[in-house]
């Protein structure tokens, strides 16, 4: 079975200019979840998108934002680019059956702002 | 809100001897706790998780966790580390009575397991 996935692996962008990362779930996932892991800051919950729905964010401004297509698959779309925004993206998938779910992760794309 | 504190940066160990990584969560519904491991440049690795019932949980690559509720932990456990178990791991947790997915991590321990 094919796990998460993710791409590109590596995006190098300049202050200002928009990213777009994107992410298959496991076969049969419908709910997808974005994190940020920054260095220092740990895993910081971004944005929960269930049957093509955001059901969640966290604390981040709305220049982060996604959406979720029919076959589950999600792109997280981060808009005039800071610097601070470097990190690893991570991408996770779940049955979304509730809240027993386990979250299963993608390797992550490593975004670089210059 | 719930919290995770990891109050360990890093956990040095012999190989063959018995590890332990510590974890603590506050929560204010019931705790759904949640091991993960990272290697170098990689996701996160799903290890194992407490939902309800027994309180040791045995998940894979031999790590087991014990949850003890009236010390809101949630230590991973290994009996025999190797080399190769050498990585960041990270405790989590989720609210089981509110209505949101949202896992909240703790800051992560490294693991070094020296030959």
């Amino acid at each position: 079975e094919a796990g998460v996935t993710q791409s590109p692996t590596h995006l190098i962008k300049t202050r200002g200019q928009q990213a777009t990362l994107r992410c298959s779930p496991i076969s049969g996932h419908t709910s997808v979840y974005w994190y940020q892991q920054a260095l220092g800051l740990g895993l910081q919950f971004l944005l929960w998108y269930d049957e093509g729905e955001e059901r969640n964010r966290g604390n981040f401004p709305p220049r982060f934002s996604g959406r979720q297509f029919p076959n589950y698959s999600s792109e997280l779309n981060v808009n005039a680019l800071e610097l601070e925004d470097s990190a690893l993206y991570l991408c996770a998938s779940s049955l979304g059956q509730g809240r027993t779910d386990t979250q299963y992760f993608g390797p992550g794309t490593r975004l670089t702002v210059l | 809100a719930q919290s995770v504190a990891q109050p360990e940066d890093q956990v040095n160990v012999a190989e063959g001897n018995p590890l332990t990584v510590k974890c603590t969560y506050s929560v204010s519904g019931n705790p759904y706790l949640f091991w993960y491991v990272q290697y170098p440049n990689r996701g996160l690795q799903f290890l194992l998780k407490y939902i309800t019932g027994d309180n040791l949980v045995k998940g894979s690559y031999g790590f087991e966790a014990e949850f003890n509720k009236s010390q809101t932990s949630f230590h991973l456990k290994k009996p025999s580390a190797l080399v190769s178990d050498s990585a960041l791991y990270f405790c989590a947790v989720r609210d089981g009575d509110t209505g949101f997915q949202k896992l909240v991590f703790g800051t992560g321990t490294r693991l070094l397991v020296s030959p």
